[in-house]
């Protein structure tokens, strides 16, 4: 089955202390990317990653890292996370650029 | 970078009309517009997609159309279902060389009325 797995799904932490949230596609597909969801803003793309070793800034990359060593991961770390940081985040995989993106199932975090 | 406005920002209808929501964009190369529908406490999911070389795309009971000259394109549902109801968004992107970021409108909230 066709899936983007992302873990944890649910994350409550501190300001400050590092964290990672892991996203892991089996589609063999060279476009990964990062959102994050808040009320009334949409999406906003943080990362994305064309290919293995090559990553890019979306629109919000603030405060935010990623690493692309494997073509099937795609771990987004916060190094020290600020409560302007809670909110849903959704990792997307694709074959092809953004064309056709397939969602994983979320990672809410809350950061206090 | 590109910019994408979307609306209305929520749409209530009855069940059987026809439901519209409308995006613009601001950089004339983007080039690839697809939308998706997110149910509440769900990942979202692509309903259809456009490329700029298409005028408009149709499936099922979903069409969207595009023009390249406003910058505007559209989504278009007819025979709308209570299944219908959820947050559909709106996005844009430079395909190639040029960019591969994904740009998202801030959404519009559908409720179909039975």
């Amino acid at each position: 089955e066709a899936q983007v797995t992302q873990n944890p799904r649910y994350l409550i932490t501190v300001t400050g202390k590092k964290l990672t949230v892991t996203c892991s596609q089996n589609m063999n597909h060279e476009y990964m990317s990062w959102y994050r969801q808040d009320p009334g803003l949409g999406l906003r793309q943080i990362y994305y990653s064309m290919n293995v070793e090559v990553t890019d800034k979306g629109d919000v990359p603030e405060g935010y890292k990623v690493s692309r060593k494997e073509k099937r991961n795609f771990p987004l770390i916060l190094e020290s996370p600020s409560p302007n940081q809670t909110s849903l985040y959704f990792c997307a995989s694709s074959s092809q650029g953004p064309v056709e993106a397939f969602f994983g199932q979320g990672t809410r975090l809350t950061v206090v | 970078g590109e910019n994408v406005e979307q609306h209305p920002s929520t749409l209530s209808v009855q069940e059987g009309d026809s439901a519209v929501i409308k995006c613009t964009y601001s950089d004339s190369a983007s080039n690839y517009f697809p939308w998706y529908k997110q149910e509440l406490g769900k990942r979202p999911q692509l309903i259809i997609d456009i490329r700029s070389n298409v005028g408009e795309k149709k499936d099922q009971r979903i069409a969207v159309t595009l023009n390249k000259t406003a910058k505007h394109f559209s989504l278009h549902i007819t025979e709308t279902q209570p299944e219908d109801s959820a947050v559909y968004f709106c996005a844009a992107s430079k395909l190639g060389n040029a960019g591969n970021m994904l740009t998202f409108g801030g959404g519009t909230r559908l409720m179909v009325k039975p």
